[in-house]
């Protein structure tokens, strides 16, 4: 399995701030992809970061909003823009694994926005 | 994508068997199942990934009929560490399963 790195953790922001968010794995993965998972829902589908080229976005997601880095494949970045308190949410960075279907998971970037 | 349906929530005691039923009945030809554990505060992580039959691994096993418009994780003696929301997704040999459902809340309970 790959493992998967993001900073920061956990933050704190204020309204129509931005924060990036990084993600490093440990090893080149093909496919990168991330999610955000509101308080108390599923998991949903932000965007496919694409090694050296822009990234896929996903229906109701902009790339104004949620700008996407990948600059190798080892590692990209999200960035929330103008924070307001809906995007409070958990933001996970994951991969596909190099042996079969499996998507792999960092442990979250929690963003509260006050 | 194959569309998953599965219970919003289970209850269970401590070291019994607990199986979770998911419904994917478009699944397609090439589609694999997977099934991930999510604790809260954390990323969500993978248990098991089957195409058919049956598999087994060191935390659970997936059982998955011929028709393979269901499939079923089945963790063996659970403990309170087992808590948790478990994911059951369909995807193809492409690469991966993308959407999430709302997943089954599993509760273990002394």
């Amino acid at each position: 399995s790959a493992v998967i790195s993001q900073k920061p953790s956990r933050d704190i922001c204020q309204r129509g701030t931005s924060l990036t968010i990084q993600c490093q794995v440990d090893s080149q993965v093909t496919m990168m992809f991330w999610y955000r998972q509101q308080p108390g829902q599923s998991l949903t589908l932000i965007a496919t970061a694409n090694q050296g080229s822009e990234a896929t976005y996903e229906s109701g997601f902009v790339i104004d909003k949620f700008p996407i880095s990948r600059p190798n494949l080892t590692f990209s970045t999200l960035t929330v823009s103008n924070m307001s308190p809906e995007d409070s949410s958990i933001y996970l960075c994951s991969v596909v694994g190099r042996v079969g279907n499996t998507i792999y998971f960092g442990e979250g970037s929690w963003l509260t926005v006050v | 994508l194959a569309k998953t349906t599965q219970p919003i929530s289970m209850d269970s005691y401590e070291g019994q068997e607990v199986n979770i039923t998911c419904s994917h009945n478009n699944i397609a030809t090439n589609d694999y199942i997977t099934w991930y554990q999510q604790f809260p505060s954390q990323g969500p992580r993978f248990i098991i990934q089957g195409y058919k039959t049956k598999v087994t691994n060191e935390v659970a096993s997936l059982f998955i009929p011929a028709d393979r418009k269901s499939s079923t994780l089945s963790l063996p003696r659970v403990s309170l560490s087992d808590t948790a929301v478990y994911y059951c997704l369909v995807g193809g040999l492409s690469g991966y399963a993308l959407n999430f459902g709302k997943g089954t809340s599993l509760l273990v309970t002394p």
